[in-house]
């Protein structure tokens, strides 16, 4: 089955500062995904990638895939309390079933 | 904009009894699924449905659960004869297929129901 592997496990930042949040798959991935969860809440999609050394922006959120399409990096520039949740990745190796990360937990202080 | 639904967003239930979790996906999406995230663990994979059969399962989806689509709006999730075990917030998924076996389509969550048995 799909391992995904996502560090640092949780993650306390001051508001502006920059971070990045990583995301290593036992497996080639045919698409990588990140979503957000509020505690409590459902996921909310922020970007799907899928083509090796892929990258993608929204706002100040950017994430990456690697060339061998094993890792991914979720990079959020100048964060803000809005920016707090539960980051998971997600995959799979078909499109049927999904895996997901173990989640890193955010916390911005103002 | 379309998004999916669940209800309930609580469910309390005794141990032993039947629980239908309902969802209605986005209107035109062909792919539903169901996922599972206990307290304080990952979300984990139950069930995808396509073409009104199930396309994949995982283990921990097992003959306590069924999948529905009753109606042509409606995706339910039974867990009969509940236990304390599958108390755990459920969440349901619902794309559009890009097409081919190894599709990667996003996949919209809902916002969850979370059951609690006791």
């Amino acid at each position: 089955s799909q391992e995904l592997e996502q560090s640092p496990q949780s993650l306390i930042v001051q508001e502006g500062k920059n971070l990045t949040i990583n995301c290593t798959s036992s497996k080639t991935l045919y698409g990588l995904y990140w979503y957000k969860q509020k505690y409590g809440e459902g996921l909310i999609f922020l970007m799907m990638l899928q083509k090796g050394g892929e990258e993608k922006s929204h706002e100040k959120i950017t994430a990456k895939l690697d060339e061998k399409k094993q890792q991914s990096s979720l990079h959020i520039t100048a964060s803000q309390p809005s920016h707090a949740g539960i980051y998971l990745c997600g995959a799979g190796p078909t499109g049927n079933q999904f895996y997901f990360g173990t989640g890193t937990s955010l916390t911005v202080i103002p | 904009e379309p998004e999916v639904t669940q209800t309930p967003s609580h469910q309390v239930t005794q141990m032993g009894q039947e629980v239908i979790l309902r969802c209605v996906p986005i209107s035109n999406h062909l792919y539903f699924y169901w996922y599972r995230q206990i307290l304080g663990q990952k979300v984990e994979f139950l069930v995808s449905f396509y073409n009104n059969e199930i396309s994949e399962k995982s283990e921990i989806f097992d003959d306590q659960f069924s999948v529905e689509r009753p109606d042509g709006s409606n995706f339910t999730l039974k867990i009969r004869s509940t236990k304390l075990e599958d108390s755990a917030m459920y969440f349901c998924a619902s794309s559009v297929p890009s097409g081919g076996p190894k599709s990667t389509d996003t996949q919209y969550f809902g916002p969850g129901t979370r059951l609690t048995v006791l």
